[in-house]
């Protein structure tokens, strides 16, 4: 089954941007995935599914500062424009026919 | 509007068992696959299981099979996870999770807010 590997960590100063990286494992890299926010003591929130290609459709309600991209076997999530309440734990999903994945997520700090 | 709400966790002691709920508006759950995902205090996410729309087929993590069941009542509009033979290891948040596909599992795009479980004598 794919692994999903994520920094641990990454920060970056108020209105700035950043790119978050979720790389799948070799053999996987087709595969498409999904980005979830968790802020601080709250359930997760869905942000996007992300295709192999690139393209992405967004969930309802998730701004325009919120944009994917794909390299290979990367997928990446950009945040533009930082707000404070960005700030939070991000997570990649992925799946095959009998099972669900997480990579371990990236805690997000604002500066 | 998409709704999704967990009850059920608590306190219970090593060995025993607990159902949990996952009561959904907003959608008709046997169309959607549905998953139970936990996070265990100060870790990530960890899926746990999941049951597709149509056919209802399940799937579980190696940490939980032969302990835990998943299963839903279409008239209720409700998913259960049944726990059994619980351990410490176990102790987590909760989610109940729609995906977007019907007949594939993944990838979740409602979460609900969680129901907290601890298993400890």
């Amino acid at each position: 089954q794919p692994v999903l590997t994520q920094s641990s960590s990454a920060s970056a100063s108020l209105g700035s941007s950043v790119k978050l990286t979720c790389t799948l494992s070799s053999g996987h890299s087709n595969y498409i995935i999904a980005w979830h926010q968790q802020q601080p003591g709250k359930a997760p929130r869905y942000l996007m599914k992300l295709e192999d290609s690139g393209s992405y459709n967004k969930g309802s309600g998730v701004p325009d500062r919120f944009s994917g991209s794909s390299s290979g076997a990367d997928r990446y999530l950009t945040i533009s424009n930082l707000q404070f309440g960005d700030e939070a734990d991000y997570y990649c999903e992925t799946w095959t026919a009998n099972t669900q994945v997480f990579g371990g997520g990236t805690k997000l700090t604002v500066l | 509007e998409v709704q999704v709400l967990e009850s059920g966790g608590g306190l219970v002691q090593p060995g025993g068992s607990l159902r949990l709920s996952c009561a959904v508006s907003g959608f008709t759950i046997s169309s959607y696959a549905m998953t139970w995902v936990r996070q265990a205090p100060g870790k990530g996410l960890e899926w746990v299981s999941a049951i597709t729309g149509s056919g209802g087929s399940t799937y579980y993590a190696d940490s939980v099979k032969g302990r835990f069941t998943i299963s839903r009542d279409n008239s209720k509009n409700t998913l259960y996870l049944q726990m059994n033979s619980l351990r410490a290891e176990d102790t987590a948040v909760y989610y109940c999770a729609k995906d977007n596909s019907g007949s594939y599992l993944g990838p979740i795009d409602y979460w609900g807010q969680g129901t907290l479980v601890t298993v400890s004598s």
